[in-house]
């Protein structure tokens, strides 16, 4: 495929599941990036990787959350022990080089609901 | 630390009827302003970068302007297809986007 893929589309989890969130982004992209979009507000930064090191974690909101991009192509999204306030869109997107102001090429998100 | 704010939360407009959304930032350095379409269920979709007040850009019925405090993104003649959630983000010295609420924009027939 030509855009950025993300599986699964939907996970429902019970609270205290452990989730795990796959990004497949557009072949030979540098950069990777993971944003949380709740229901009727904007995307927020989670992390940032360029290739395999993971630049800037500023974003994830606990030490429950996890990422990771081991051979600079795939990445995943971790959440252990999920809590209600994890329920989200998680998007994740990429760029060609990494340059700053690059446009972003996201994906249609994974929406996780945690009951 | 960056703010972005979008107004107004939710427009309705008929077909035909132009209108501007407006993007209102606070950023200590900016490297760039970005406008997103996103549209249900869909992740966010590229539209425009501005990098200096002043600076313009078009794309078919789409403007958008930049000033040194607020952005417009002005739709001239709408049609339905436009309907979608706009979103404005602002970037500064790290790679990271700070993204608006967003607009969500209705154009009825």
């Amino acid at each position: 495929g030509a855009g950025v893929s993300q599986s699964p589309r939907y996970k429902v989890a019970k609270r205290g599941q452990d989730v795990a969130l796959r990004c497949d982004p557009i072949s030979g992209h540098v950069s990777l990036f993971w944003y949380q979009q709740a229901l009727g507000q904007g995307p927020e930064f989670l992390t940032y990787f360029q290739n395999e090191a993971q630049l800037d974690k500023s974003g994830l909101p606990s030490d429950r959350f996890f990422a990771e991009r081991p051979e600079g192509s795939v990445s995943t999204l971790k959440i252990q022990r999920t809590q209600q306030e994890d329920s989200a869109v998680y998007l994740c997107a990429s760029s060609l080089v990494g340059t700053p102001n690059e446009k972003l090429f996201f994906g249609s998100g994974t929406q996780l609901s945690v009951l | 630390e960056d703010q972005v704010t979008q107004s107004p939360e939710a427009l309705r407009l008929q077909e035909g009827e132009s209108s501007s959304l407006n993007c209102s930032y606070t950023v200590s350095g900016l490297r760039g302003l970005f406008w997103y379409r996103q549209d249900p269920g869909k992740g966010p979709e590229f539209l425009f970068t501005l990098y200096s007040a002043g600076e313009e850009k078009e794309k078919e019925r789409l403007k958008a302007t930049l000033t040194k405090k607020e952005s417009f993104l002005h739709i001239t003649a709408p049609k339905p297809e436009d309907s979608a959630t706009y979103l404005c983000a602002v970037q500064e010295l790290s790679q990271k986007l700070v993204f608006g609420q967003g607009t969500r924009l209705t154009i009825n027939p």
